[in-house]
């Protein structure tokens, strides 16, 4: 079965950093690009990052662009996003996707999701 | 950068048929896929490359893309079929992935 799993969300302050994981199993994860995206509580979905599956593309939305970074360990079939200088509006759920069709071209599958909340 | 617009919602009766559309600027020239996401679930893709079903999608969901819309549409409308459906296209001009706002499909 194709499975994504996220981990590493949680409660943060404003201005803190958090590194979140997704892991896949179920296909050849280093022959598939990556992407990051988020849904604020109540909104619609928002996409954060694109990674390529040797790691030698890379795109962020403007809203991330210089405060998160994408990366990935194709050995441990692993994507990562570390987050830094989080922001109030960062509040939300974030989903890894696996770049069905490459360079954005369809989502399937999406991980659970893990919930970011930052604080004051 | 480039924008998709839906409607906010859009309310269908069971067994009709359902049309969400989704717009944006000569959206002809882009590949666009669909999702489904029903409350507290991850998306799901419904539909990618405007019209194709990935396994396990009823045929009942199809797409189609023309001049400035994009068209998600269910056939058969069921109970189970309520939920927030998404356009997405890749915006190769700007290097993003983008999304529109979402339509609530009420079954009434």
């Amino acid at each position: 079965e194709v499975q994504l799993v996220e981990s590493g969300g949680g409660l943060v302050q404003r201005g803190g950093s958090l590194r979140l994981s997704c892991e896949a199993s179920g296909f050849t994860f280093n022959s598939y690009s990556m992407d990051w995206v988020r849904q604020a509580p109540g909104k619609g979905l928002e996409w954060l990052s694109y990674i390529s599956s040797s790691s030698s593309i890379i795109y962020y939305a403007d809203s991330v662009k210089g405060r998160f970074t994408i990366s990935r360990d194709n050995a441990k079939n692993s994507l990562y996003l570390q987050m830094n200088s989080l922001r109030d509006e960062d509040t939300a759920v974030y989903y890894c996707a696996r770049d069905y069709g490459g360079s954005g071209n369809g989502f399937d599958p999406w991980g659970q999701g893990t919930l970011v909340t930052v604080s004051s | 950068s480039y924008v998709l617009t839906q409607p906010p919602s859009v309310s269908v009766a069971p067994g009709k048929t359902a049309t969400i559309p989704c717009g944006g600027n000569n959206i002809r020239n882009k590949n666009v896929h669909w999702y489904q996401q029903k409350p507290g679930r991850a998306p799901v893709l419904v539909i990618y490359y405007n019209h194709d079903r990935p396994s396990g999608i009823p045929e009942r969901f199809s797409g189609s893309n023309s001049g400035n819309t994009a068209t998600l549409t269910i056939s058969r409308v069921e109970a189970g079929d309520e939920a927030d459906y998404y356009c997405q296209v890749w915006d190769g001009s700007n290097l993003h992935v983008v999304f529109g706002g979402g339509t609530k499909l009420t079954v009434l």
